[in-house]
């Protein structure tokens, strides 16, 4: 089966400019996370969809980030404007129900560089 | 707050055992996971503890005491592949949370 697949791997962007990242889950996974990862740390969680409804988004930054996940499939991360601290590695994952939230799969990832 | 602590880096040689540490401190717990990282890649689902004990999958074993907050990931028969950084998860709510406190991982290093 396909994998979690994040566009585009790397992003450079100057600060105050908007940045957006799409991710396509596995098939049939309901519950979808998008993670921030800053150098030698572990992933942290921004928000998390069970389905299409954002049901944690406790730790997204909601001044400048934006996110949706339409038709419960496809999401996409938005930040306006970017800030320098913002240079990190977005990831995204997913989880169905066979595996529960320990065994999460995810994508490669997007390396965004604010300058 | 939730905290998991695992130590920075380690070093071991080809074909030796080398164990990676967990201490947590979260507001609850119903399970721990481990992840590795290759540089530059998505990170990977290695194991689950979610009862104390040993869990074997292959090379790797991953062990758990909830008394002492407490976990292990132990890596057997090293190879140069499994030079990458290690992460231990906390599943801090249990249920239909689906969320996991990641540690700060530690950088496997394998020489020849």
């Amino acid at each position: 089966e396909a994998g979690v697949v994040q566009s585009p791997r790397y992003k450079i962007i100057e600060k105050k400019q908007p940045v957006a990242f799409w991710c396509n889950p596995i098939s049939g996974h309901n519950t979808l996370y998008w993670y921030r990862q800053n150098l030698g740390q572990g992933p942290e969680l921004l928000i998390r969809y069970e389905n299409e409804e954002a049901v944690d988004d406790s730790q997204l930054p909601k001044d400048r980030f934006s996110a949706e996940r339409l038709k419960g499939v496809d999401s996409t991360l938005k930040i306006q404007p970017a800030e320098l601290g913002d240079s990190a590695v977005y990831l995204c994952a997913s989880s169905g129900d066979r595996g529960g939230s320990y065994e999460q799969y995810f994508g490669p990832g997007t390396r965004l560089t604010v300058t | 707050g939730q905290s998991l602590e695992q130590p920075s880096e380690v070093t071991a040689v080809e074909g030796a055992i080398v164990q990676i540490n967990c201490t947590y401190q979260t507001s609850g717990f119903y399970g721990l996971s481990w992840y590795q990282q290759h540089d530059g890649g998505a990170p990977t689902f290695l194991s689950y503890n979610g009862l104390d004990g040993l869990e074997e999958t292959g090379r790797f074993s991953s062990f758990l005491s909830r008394s002492d907050s407490y976990g292990y990931l132990l890596l057997q028969e090293l190879q140069m592949k499994d030079s990458a950084s290690y992460f231990c998860a906390v599943d801090p709510y249990g249920g239909a949370t689906n969320k996991l406190i990641f540690g700060t991982g530690t950088l496997l290093a394998v020489q020849p």
